[in-house]
């Protein structure tokens, strides 16, 4: 069975630009959410999706956003990038009904 | 606002030594996790705990829950080298229906020196 999968896994963007990450659930997962992991804020809950509704959101600013659509794929996009998103971005899913949430390898983002 | 405090942050043990991580956490909650996390690499599942008293036991891992103290402990038996890695707790702040939004503790970076 396929895990959760993200690419792409290592990207480097210059600050001003954007980025699109994109995650594939494991088959039968409707909920996807995202988290940003850094060495000095830990990790952070970005938002969560189901049914291609963003049910959740974090206290990120508007720059990050996402979408799901509707075979449970979700991206997320981050605009006018700034040094302090450079980050682990990782994507999680889990089932309706299940209790486990299970995470994908993550995205490296390095902003220079 | 929920906060999830894990404690100790660093831990250096000798193998074959026992010792345990604690979670404290400043709301209610019905779902407490636990993931390990290898330098470079993602999380992976340790335990979900699920209701007040929950004790799960994977190898020389063992959770479990108190809900009422808002507490829970991560104990580690007879270290192994092999436990080396960062271990972080989550709160899944259930906000509707079955929504997921996980709080993570500050991590606890274990150590199992020979």
């Amino acid at each position: 069975k396929a895990g959760v999968t993200q690419t792409p896994r290592y990207l480097i963007k210059t600050r001003g630009q954007q980025v699109t990450l994109s995650c594939s659930p494991i088959s039968g997962h409707r909920s996807v959410s995202w988290y940003q992991q850094t060495p000095g804020q830990g990790l952070q809950f970005l938002f969560e999706y189901f049914s291609e509704t963003q049910r959740n959101k974090g206290n990120f600013p508007g720059r990050f956003s996402g979408r799901q659509f509707s075979n449970s794929r979700s991206e997320m996009n981050v605009s006018t990038l700034e040094l302090g998103d450079s980050a682990l971005y990782l994507c999680a899913s889990g089932r309706t009904s299940g209790n486990t949430i299970y995470f994908g390898e993550g995205s490296w983002l390095t902003v220079v | 606002e929920l906060k999830v405090e894990q404690n100790p942050l660093f831990l250096s043990m000798q193998e074959g030594k026992n010792y345990t991580i604690y979670c404290n956490y400043s709301t209610t909650s019905d779902r407490l996790y636990w993931y390990r996390q290898d330098p470079g690499k993602s999380l992976e599942s340790l335990f979900v705990l699920l209701s007040n008293g929950a004790v799960k036991q994977e190898g020389r891992l063992m959770a479990s829950l108190d809900t009422k103290a808002r507490l829970s402990t991560l104990h580690i038996t007879a270290a192994v080298h092999d436990l080396s890695a960062t271990y972080f707790c989550a709160v899944d702040l259930i906000s509707s229906g079955s929504a997921r939004q996980l709080t993570f503790g500050s991590g606890t970076q274990l150590t199992v020196l020979p």
